[in-house]
């Protein structure tokens, strides 16, 4: 089984940083993914990690360590569009490139003027 | 255009009733997944399937019921001795290789009066 932790709530100001932690716990890791969720829509594919290290793609980035379990989603030059949840995601070995992903519960992120 | 797309975006249906999801993509993905979510949870896998004529249990299946019988369609049904039906239903696929991502669709919102 999996147990995936994030912060419920952070806010943050339009044009800053800001870091979303995600620490995981697994019987066996097969990458970890990022989704962004606008209220009441579908989540949008963001980034995934299966190696360690810092994944760039625009004004998003994000991080793994597989020895500590923890991954970070990094925002930059925050616009007020930003403002959604962000939900971490993690796969395990257990079976083929096919299987499910386990969730946490998923970030929500205030964007301030 | 492709797509992943789900039918009605809004259900409402009386308690005791069954009640069928529609899910349909044109991407020519072999999986497809269904998930559940509720208010501050995370997504949880209900059903997956990796190819046609198979599906496998997700983390809470009781109550719930799947077919694949085409590559582009997998619904999902809500029985009646699923305890809480109501949530936000998504529909995701993706090509099954290992890292690749799941594509959402919009989701079902079913209320269960």
């Amino acid at each position: 089984g999996q147990n995936i932790d994030q912060p419920t709530e952070m806010t943050a100001t339009e044009g800053a940083i800001v870091q979303i932690n995600c620490t995981y716990q697994t019987s066996g890791f097969n990458g970890l993914f990022w989704y962004q969720q606008h209220a009441g829509e579908a989540p949008t594919f963001l980034s995934y990690n299966v190696l360690d290290g810092l994944e760039e793609k625009g004004r998003f980035s994000s991080f793994l360590s597989r020895s500590k379990g923890y991954s970070y989603l990094l925002l930059k030059e925050l616009q007020m569009k930003d403002s959604a949840s962000y939900l971490c995601a993690v796969r395990e070995t257990s079976g083929g490139g096919a299987d499910g992903l386990t969730f946490g519960k998923g970030t929500h992120l205030i964007i301030q003027p | 255009d492709g797509g992943i797309t789900q039918s009605p975006k809004y259900l409402f249906r009386k308690e005791g009733q069954n009640v069928t999801l529609s899910c349909e993509q044109n991407l020519n993905h072999d999986a497809m997944y269904w998930y559940r979510q509720d208010p501050g949870q995370g997504l949880r896998l209900i059903y997956y399937s990796q190819i046609v004529n198979d599906f496998q249990k997700g983390d809470i299946a009781e109550g719930y019921s799947v077919s694949r019988e085409k590559k582009e369609s997998f619904p999902l049904t809500v029985t009646s001795a699923q305890k809480n039906p109501t949530a936000f239903y998504l529909c995701a696929s993706s090509t099954g290789v290992n890292l690749d991502e799941q594509f959402f669709g919009p989701g079902t919102r079913l209320t269960v009066l």
